[in-house]
């Protein structure tokens, strides 16, 4: 079975340009996440989708950060324009269903740098 | 608000357990959950345990729950080179505006 795959791996960009990260889940799990985690801390959720619906946003930046996930597959994550303070990884996740029970299965990560 | 504390570092011989331990504020969290996180690579589930359970067992892995004192502790028994990552802590919870929070990870050492 194929894990979560995300791209690129790497990305550097100079503040107030934009940029957008692709993930595509496990096959078939109806939810998906997008994690920030900032160099030593640990991952904080940032956007959860249930197939192509918000479940939560609360701690998404809306004036910066938009995310979508159109036909309940794949999802893009895109920051525009970005701060120095957007540097991380970005992290995406899927699970099978919504429940707190369910596995979360995390992608590689997207590593952001802001100069 | 809620909160996941962990210290930073661990170090431990080559054979020797390790104890990395947790404290998280949110009374009604439903579950807690060890992620094992190795250098350039995403977050891989260890295991979670229920919030009405004291203890997990799986393989070399123990899970201890204390719910009066809110502390989570994760040992890895005859631990091993390759057991060497950050090692996070979360909870989740159905309470308030927030789903899965995660600590600041422990960032285990294992000498040979």
């Amino acid at each position: 079975e194929a894990g979560v795959a995300q791209s690129p791996r790497y990305k550097i960009i100079e503040k107030r340009q934009s940029v957008a990260f692709w993930c595509n889940p496990i096959s078939g799990h109806a939810t998906l996440y997008w994690y920030q985690q900032i160099l030593g801390q640990g991952p904080k959720l940032l956007i959860q989708f249930q197939n192509n619906g918000v479940v939560d946003d609360s701690q998404l930046p809306k004036d910066r950060f938009s995310a979508e996930r159109l036909k309940g597959v794949d999802s893009t994550l895109k920051i525009q324009p970005a701060k120095l303070e957007d540097s991380a990884v970005y992290l995406c996740a899927s699970s099978l269903g919504e429940g707190l029970q369910e596995t979360q299965y995390f992608g590689p990560g997207t590593r952001l740098l802001v100069l | 608000g809620e909160d996941v504390e962990q210290s930073l570092f661990l170090s431990v011989r080559e054979g020797d357990s390790s104890v990395i331990n947790c404290t998280y504020t949110d009374s009604s969290s439903t579950y807690l959950y060890w992620y094992k996180q190795e250098p350039g690579a995403g977050l891989q589930l260890l295991t979670y345990i229920f919030s009405n359970m004291d203890m997990k067992q799986d393989q070399r892995l123990t899970v201890l729950l204390n719910k009066k004192d809110k502390h989570l502790s994760l040992r890895i028994a005859d631990t091993q080179t390759g057991d060497s990552a950050i090692y996070f802590c979360a909870e989740s919870t159905t309470s308030g505006t927030y789903k899965y929070i995660f600590g600041t990870g422990t960032r285990l050492k294992v000498l040979a």
